[in-house]
């Protein structure tokens, strides 16, 4: 069965402290891995699109990067405006074209 | 550019009522779809369109019906609202051709039944 798994559920950090936010995969095929940031009130806000493993993007403070299991992404020297729930979804290949799959998220939260 | 446009962006309903939600895009996108999402869960599939006058089920598809007449809009019906569809709903949209492109979402609409 496809299956996305989001860790940790919650982060809080403080200004300036990096870490990284897990996304692990179970899929038929991986069409894409999506990367979305979502705001209180909003909706998902298109972040990153991976494709193969190996493969690295990054905007500002954001980097991801996928393995044929998971994705991370790493946040560096997060600021305050970089609190949002960020969700993981993945195309997969085998079980349908119009198939996304999403995790249930990470909230992170940015302390000045 | 107004990308994907979703109203109303809150609704009461009292069980059993009908009502259709309503989103518009102005990208040409073909591929549209509508989720729902509810606490601790993922965004999940209702339902989606690879073009005008084709439509499909996704992975929660009872109690709600879709039509699509045009490439800018994808309605969202509840015919007979029940407790279990209280949620907030949001409608994407994408290019069909490609498959791997990101899907852009509205705003959502916040529906709850009494």
């Amino acid at each position: 069965e496809d299956q996305v798994t989001q860790s940790p559920e919650a982060l809080r950090l403080q200004e300036g402290e990096s870490s990284s936010l897990n996304c692990s995969y179970t899929v038929s095929g991986l069409r894409g891995l999506f990367w979305y940031r979502q705001d209180p009130g909003k909706g998902p806000e298109f972040l990153f699109t991976l494709y193969s493993a190996g493969e690295e993007k990054e905007k500002e403070r954001l980097k991801a990067t996928l393995t044929k299991k998971e994705s991370f992404l790493h946040i560096t020297a997060p600021k305050p405006e970089d609190s949002a729930t960020y969700l993981c979804a993945v195309h997969p290949g085998a079980s349908g074209t119009y198939k996304y799959i999403f995790g249930t998220g990470t909230r992170l939260k940015v302390l000045a | 550019n107004a990308g994907v446009t979703q109203t109303p962006k809150f609704q009461v309903l009292k069980t059993g009522q009908s009502m259709t939600l309503q989103c518009a895009q102005d990208m040409n996108h073909e591929y549209m779809s509508w989720y729902r999402q509810d606490p601790g869960m993922g965004l999940r599939l209702i339902h989606y369109s690879v073009g005008a006058g084709i439509t499909d089920q996704g992975e929660v598809p009872n109690g709600y019906n879709v039509s699509r007449s045009t490439t800018e809009d994808f309605p969202l019906r509840l015919l007979s609202a029940a407790p279990s569809q209280t949620s907030v709903y949001f409608c994407a949209s994408r290019i069909h051709g490609g498959s791997n492109q990101p899907q852009h979402f509205g705003d959502g609409t916040r529906l709850s039944i009494l």
